[in-house]
């Protein structure tokens, strides 16, 4: 059973902080996705990874970052939090980049003040 | 421009009732399509695949080029399909990665 975690479920974040989301996935995926989720908006893909060290950027990659040290691991870094960051982050991994299900993890709602 | 729209926020059907979320999208090669589901508190997963034509939990959808369509349908509404719903679509990018798009979503709610 494929398990996709992210560190945190809730979090919140002051204005100017530098907030790190985690992913991790067990299942040796090369592809790993951050989206945000908002309503109305559906989701939104911040930054892809499509193996260690390669990123690629989404449809919405100002005020992110991301790096990929470890296969397993996939961290979206948002240098300077602000208010128009808080939303639901969602981290997805893939086995390899033919195949189109994504395997979602719980999500990180952060909210930031 | 790739797009998918979801004209509803919000479905609200009485059990037993059909139910039909509607999808359309634009894209300019050959499409490929899918339904994500997300119940309350659980994680989004994958519900279909216009390709693989099968019915999963009693619902279909079938792809329509000449409408640009690919609308999820269940005949009979059940309590626990109350959820959120994401049509979404495949595209391919100048590297070779193929990437999702995902429409707004549409909450279905299925009242009793």
């Amino acid at each position: 059973d494929v398990k996709v975690t992210q560190s945190s479920r809730y979090l919140v974040k002051r204005t100017g902080e530098k907030v790190f989301l985690e992913c991790v996935q067990d299942m040796d995926h090369e592809n790993m996705f951050w989206y945000r989720q908002d309503p109305g908006l559906g989701l939104r893909l911040i930054y892809f990874s499509y193996d260690v060290k390669m990123k690629e950027k989404g449809d919405i990659p100002e005020g992110y970052s991301v790096s990929r040290e470890k296969k397993e691991r996939f961290s979206l870094i948002l240098e300077s939090a602000s208010t128009n960051q808080t939303s639901m982050y969602l981290c997805a991994s893939r086995p390899e980049r033919l195949r189109y299900e994504q395997y979602f993890g719980p999500g990180t709602r952060l909210t930031v003040t | 421009a790739q797009r998918v729209t979801q004209p509803e926020k919000l479905l609200s059907v009485f059990k037993g009732a059909p139910v039909e979320l509607k999808c359309n999208y634009s894209y300019s090669g050959s499409p490929e399509l899918f339904w994500y589901v997300q119940y309350s508190r659980q994680r989004l997963q994958l519900l279909l695949r216009h390709i693989s034509r099968e019915s999963i939990k009693g619902f279909t959808a079938d792809l329509n080029k000449g409408e640009t369509s690919f609308h999820l349908k269940k005949p009979f509404a059940q309590e626990e399909d109350s959820a959120m719903y994401y049509c979404a679509l495949r595209r391919a990018d100048s590297g070779g990665y193929n990437k999702l798009i995902f429409g707004a979503g549409t909450r279905l709610a299925v009242h009793p």
